[in-house]
């Protein structure tokens, strides 16, 4: 089993619409948590934290649910420009990086 | 910023390889990561006060160097078709061990490996 497994893509979505991105990770002592953005050929960026208590950047919200092991991201009012690779990321030990395979979005007009 | 050299490389199997990764400045822990196309990043390794400090599912022929002026190598040697790859290094300014507080790793650009 991969230590972090996200929704397979590619997702296709109209301009304006809500997409949900969903990811689970298989070690419960992990402890920081994040969703990163990749566009093409480029490297990932952060994109946010994720928080028990859920938080909110704008038009993207993270959720964690510490207790099923998932983290969730939703994008509201999808713009072109949000087409990229949104990956799922969960901290392991020596401050490395464990990261899911990723999920493409393309937003279409 | 991270900057890594060089952009782009084209090797044979069975040939070594150095990439390089200039850390952002103040930043004392660097860490390597390999993307296969389609993959999300695999960690490599982490240098920590140029000592290796954690290291990931890779083969001894993946090893590296931290040098005291921000500056790093990942070096590869008997390449293999699978070591075709986007190659990232990160820097941040938290390390020195399994229990170190977690802070944001800052990516380089990549090198990009072919293998042929």
């Amino acid at each position: 089993r991969k230590e972090v497994e996200q929704d397979p893509g590619p997702f296709n979505v109209p301009e304006g619409a809500t997409v949900a991105f969903n990811c689970t990770y298989s070690n419960s002592a992990s402890q920081s948590f994040f969703w990163y953005r990749q566009d093409c050929r480029k490297e990932p960026k952060l994109l946010m934290s994720v928080y028990s208590s859920g938080n909110e950047d704008g038009r993207f919200t993270a959720q964690l649910n510490r207790a099923s092991q998932y983290i969730s991201l939703l994008i509201r009012d999808s713009k072109l420009s949000d087409s990229a690779t949104y990956l799922c990321v969960v901290s392991g030990g020596y401050n490395k990086l464990i990261f899911g395979a990723g999920t493409r979005l393309a937003v279409h007009p | 910023g991270v900057t890594q050299s060089p952009t782009h490389l084209i090797k044979t199997r069975g040939q070594q390889v150095t990439l390089r990764c200039s850390s952002q400045s103040g930043h004392n822990t660097v860490s390597w990561y390999q993307q296969a196309l389609g993959q999300g990043p695999q960690f490599i390794f982490q240098y920590y006060r140029e000592e290796e400090n954690g290291r990931g599912n890779f083969p001894p022929r993946f090893s590296g160097l931290q040098f005291p002026n921000d500056s790093s190598e990942l070096n590869v040697n008997a390449l293999e078709l699978d070591d075709s790859a986007l190659y990232l290094c990160a820097s941040s300014t938290a390390g020195g061990g399994l229990q170190a507080g977690f802070d944001e790793q800052f990516f380089g650009p990549g090198t990009r490996l072919t293998v042929l």
